[in-house]
């Protein structure tokens, strides 16, 4: 069965903080993924990875990083979270070819406080 | 730029069928997607189409495809509530490389 397990459902987190969303896949995957889901404006992309240690940004990194050091695990970074960040992040992974079915972790709903 | 637009509410009577519609903007998209939804959940991968067909059947999903208005929707016979979530569409769109774009997602609200 794939998976694509996100390392909290839940987190709360001061103004300020450093965070850190863990992301990892156990199907090998090329391609992985961070979303951030809200309402009325659905997904959009923050950052991807196409390969270890690459990534490219995607349409709002502003305020992000990231991290990908093994390919199975993706890390998005908050360098210093502030309450517009407070939304679902939603991690993805898929292979290179097509198709290119994303296969996605259940979220992580963050609070910055 | 690439954009894909979607109506954000429907609502549906239990054994109707519900049609989802979805507009995108570029037209070298290969193939275009439905995802899924549910509460408290991620979403999931309901079906695609390649963008050389019209028309995608898969039991109870239907999905059509206008290439020339660039219009994609997604039709549910005999609606359940178990079908009760937000549904997605989303283009690939290829700048190197690929990534999927999605819509604002429809929420499906169905009722006895």
């Amino acid at each position: 069965d794939v998976k694509v397990t996100q390392s909290s459902r839940y987190l709360v987190k001061r103004t300020g903080e450093k965070v850190f969303l863990e992301c990892v896949q156990d199907m090998d995957h090329e391609n992985m993924f961070w979303y951030r889901q809200d309402p009325g404006l659905g997904l959009r992309l923050i950052y991807f990875s196409y390969d270890v240690k690459m990534k490219e940004k995607g349409d709002i990194p502003e305020g992000y990083s990231v991290s990908r050091e093994k390919k199975e695990r993706f890390s998005l970074i908050l360098e210093s979270a502030s309450t517009n960040q407070t939304s679902m992040y939603l991690c993805a992974s898929s292979l290179q070819g097509f198709p290119f079915e994303a296969f996605f972790g259940q979220g992580t709903r963050l609070t910055v406080v | 730029g690439e954009d894909v637009e979607q109506s954000l509410f429907l609502s549906v009577r239990e054994g109707d069928s519900s049609v989802i519609n979805c507009t995108y903007t570029d037209s070298s998209s290969t193939y275009l997607y439905w995802y899924k939804q549910e509460p408290g959940a991620g979403l999931q991968l309901l079906t695609y189409i390649f963008s050389n067909m019209d028309m995608k059947q898969d039991q109870r999903l239907t999905v059509l495809l206008n290439k020339k208005d660039k219009h994609l929707s997604l039709r549910i016979a005999d609606t359940q509530t178990g079908d009760s979530a937000i549904y997605f569409c989303a283009e690939i769109v290829s700048g190197g490389y690929n990534k999927l774009i999605f819509g604002a997602g429809t929420r499906l609200a169905v009722h006895p």
